[in-house]
């Protein structure tokens, strides 16, 4: 039981590049999230996915786009990578319940240059 | 939607003291609000939780509180130990929406 497993762990583009960051969990939950994280920074929400076929914007969705065709993958596409996208990203997920408690994978470094 | 400020943004203790950091959040309608603990690197872990029916919530050097009228809620840690330094988050969760918003941090230092 992995729980949720991110790759890759570490990647650097180019300014224009474009590329997937992957997220899957064995958890069998329905809701699914992706944040980022600035150097020193709090945990901004991008994407999320409330189950299969269904995904929604976060506060900072522009420069992203996801798609959810199984329960257990959760992928963020960046399309033209910008240094502002220089990030740590983090998918996370929970189960059904409200007060499920919220499970991170062990994040996406992304330097963008 | 949903504001979460946090504070103070750092905070310094002699290992012993205790810690207080404070949250406020803006929907009325949250009913959940957990805390997170990150530590250097590392991705943010659940460290306690209460829901809006509890006032008070305690798992061994750890309390957190909740004022719904005032929508407030605080983590409280005793008897601080080196280990405790890390970033701390709370947040707050609405069921309408599905979405956890997380306050801005609070970088806990303990120094020995």
């Amino acid at each position: 039981n992995a729980g949720v497993t991110q790759t890759p762990k570490f990647r650097i583009l180019k300014i224009g590049q474009s590329m997937t960051l992957q997220c899957t969990q064995d958890m069998n939950h329905n809701y699914m999230y992706w944040y980022r994280q600035d150097p020193g920074m709090g945990l901004k929400l991008i994407y999320y996915s409330v189950g299969a076929g269904i995904t929604d914007k976060g506060e900072v969705p522009n420069g992203y786009n996801v798609s959810r065709s199984t329960t257990e993958d959760f992928p963020l596409r960046l399309e033209l990578a910008a240094p502002s996208q220089t990030s740590v990203y983090f998918c996370a997920t929970h189960g059904s319940s409200y007060n499920s408690p919220l499970h991170f994978g062990n994040g996406t470094r992304l330097t963008v240059t | 939607g949903e504001n979460v400020e946090q504070h103070p943004s750092t905070l310094s203790v002699q290992e012993g003291d205790s810690a207080v950091i404070k949250c406020t959040y803006s929907d009325s309608a949250s009913n959940y609000f957990p805390w997170y603990k990150q530590e250097l690197g590392k991705r943010p872990q659940l460290i306690i939780d209460i829901r809006s029916n509890v006032g008070e919530k305690k798992d061994q050097r750890i309390a957190v509180t909740l004022n719904k009228t005032a929508k407030h809620f605080s983590l409280h840690i005793t008897e601080t130990q080196p280990e405790d330094s890390a970033v701390y988050f709370c947040a707050a969760y609405k069921a309408a929406g599905n979405k956890l918003t997380f306050g801005g941090g609070t970088r806990v230092l303990v120094k020995p």
